[in-house]
């Protein structure tokens, strides 16, 4: 069964610096997606891709967020300036489009910033 | 999106039934009931959706009544890999792009 892939499955970093997650989506999916969800706390949407565009993002999605999608395959997540509360799972999930439903989501990449 | 209203925690034992049920007063005439599961440290999985009456799949089944105010999502059997956080979304996923809200969702123990 086709899988949306994330790397790293952990990263570390300092407050302050720059940081990127990685996506592979599943290959012929059109809608992308982030979101993130602080320990012991619920699912949030940060922002949805289509057709190389941002479609929505949320309150949290500031000017230190950034999304892109570089090639056909991958989608990626820039956090400019780390802070203290961006540490949470950083979720990426993909969506066929048309008719279809269900959203696949990643496993998963943990963020800690110190 | 609709509010929904799903209890915090559950508890049951290998073997049985669960039903966890969900309420959604707001539900829109275009709003279809999803639920997802997510396990620890994993993003959550779509397990199933309807619009009304009932849907089965080989996981779950989802009951809507005619009003659609409320569903319950029916897990047969369960068993310790049951044991996980289960959401209830509201919205209108006939299709095309669909952001999740996830609310707190219900956290299943199956217990031996």
């Amino acid at each position: 069964e086709p899988e949306v892939t994330q790397t790293p499955s952990h990263q570390v970093t300092q407050m302050g610096q720059e940081v990127i997650l990685r996506c592979v989506p599943i290959s012929n999916h059109l809608y992308f997606y982030w979101y993130r969800q602080i320990l012991g706390q619920k699912v949030e949407f940060l922002v949805s891709f289509y057709n190389n565009e941002i479609s929505e993002k949320s309150e949290i999605f500031d000017d230190q967020f950034s999304v892109e999608r570089p090639d056909g395959s991958n989608f990626t997540l820039k956090i400019r300036s780390t802070k203290l509360e961006d540490s949470a799972m950083y979720f990426c999930a993909s969506i066929a489009g048309g008719s279809s439903y269900e959203q696949y989501f990643g496993p998963g990449t943990r963020l800690t910033v110190t | 999106l609709a509010k929904t209203t799903q209890p915090i925690s559950m508890d049951s034992y290998e073997g049985q039934e669960v039903n966890i049920t969900c309420s959604h007063n707001n539900i829109a005439t275009n709003d279809y009931i999803t639920w997802y599961q997510q396990f620890p440290s994993q993003g959550p999985r779509f397990i199933i959706q309807g619009y009304k009456t009932k849907v089965t799949n080989e996981v779950a089944s989802l009951f809507i009544p005619a009003d659609r105010k409320s569903s319950t999502l029916s897990l047969p059997r369960v068993s310790l890999s049951d044991t996980a956080v289960y959401y209830c979304l509201v919205g209108a996923f006939s299709g095309g792009y669909n952001k999740l809200i996830f609310g707190a969702g219900t956290r299943l123990a199956v217990h031996p």
